[in-house]
């Protein structure tokens, strides 16, 4: 089983709908989770950041973990076609910051006009 | 601000040619720095990280090694690339106990 499990998608959704992406994983351990955002050809940019459980919400942008049961979700309402992009999550156990973050494979997302 | 630089952006090099791939981070002291791999339909995958000067610390064993010759440099070589090195190289850093990592633009490696 691989640690992080991430469905790549595509994922098309017209203009203005809510998405939903999604990752679950097997670590336990994790307690440090991220969402970036990576256009094609580009570097992903870090979009959320959540520590344990919990929500976290950031303009359009809402961070959900769900440790008990090893999911996070981002929601995106109002979704823009500049919202299409290539979404990674991301996950730590340490804080300590000297180990690199464990990804999933990252959801393609088109938001159609 | 904190800047990262990569470069190339893009490479194209012949099979059992040598490779150095740099990076730069401005506008932080001491980041922790880190290579990654980003290969189509496989996600990202660590290859080093250092925290400090001269200290590399490797995650998979490979054919590319990575150097640190000043805190706000991280090299990325081989001496004979293969086929598999093909990918999307990506240079991150973080601060301190921070966890979030902040990733530059990227260098796309093609190995005939």
């Amino acid at each position: 089983q691989k640690e992080v499990e991430q469905d790549p998608g595509p994922l098309s959704v017209p203009e203005g709908a809510i998405v939903s992406l999604n990752c679950t994983y097997s670590n336990s351990a994790f307690q440090y989770f991220m969402w970036y955002r990576q256009y094609s050809r580009k570097g992903p940019e870090l979009l959320m950041y959540t520590y344990s459980s919990g929500n976290k919400e950031d303009g359009r942008f809402t961070a959900q973990v769900d440790k008990s049961s090893k999911y996070i979700s981002l929601f995106i309402r109002d979704s823009q076609p500049s919202d299409s992009a290539t979404y990674l999550c991301a996950m730590s156990a340490s804080g300590g910051g000297a180990d690199g973050l464990t990804f999933g494979k990252g959801t393609h997302l088109i938001i159609q006009p | 601000s904190q800047t990262i630089h990569q470069w190339p952006a893009t490479l194209v090099q012949p099979v059992g040619s040598p490779l150095s791939l740099e990076c730069t981070v401005e506008g932080t002291s001491n980041p922790n720095l880190y290579w990654y791999r980003q290969a189509a339909g496989r996600g990202l995958q660590l290859l080093f990280y250092s925290v400090g000067i001269g200290q590399i610390s490797s995650e998979v064993p490979q054919n590319l090694s990575a150097s640190r010759p000043q805190d706000r440099q991280f090299i990325l070589s081989s001496k004979k690339l293969l086929l598999s090195d093909s990918g999307f190289y990506l240079c991150a850093w973080s601060v301190g106990n921070k966890e979030t990592q902040y990733f530059g633009p990227g260098t796309r490696l093609l190995v005939l």
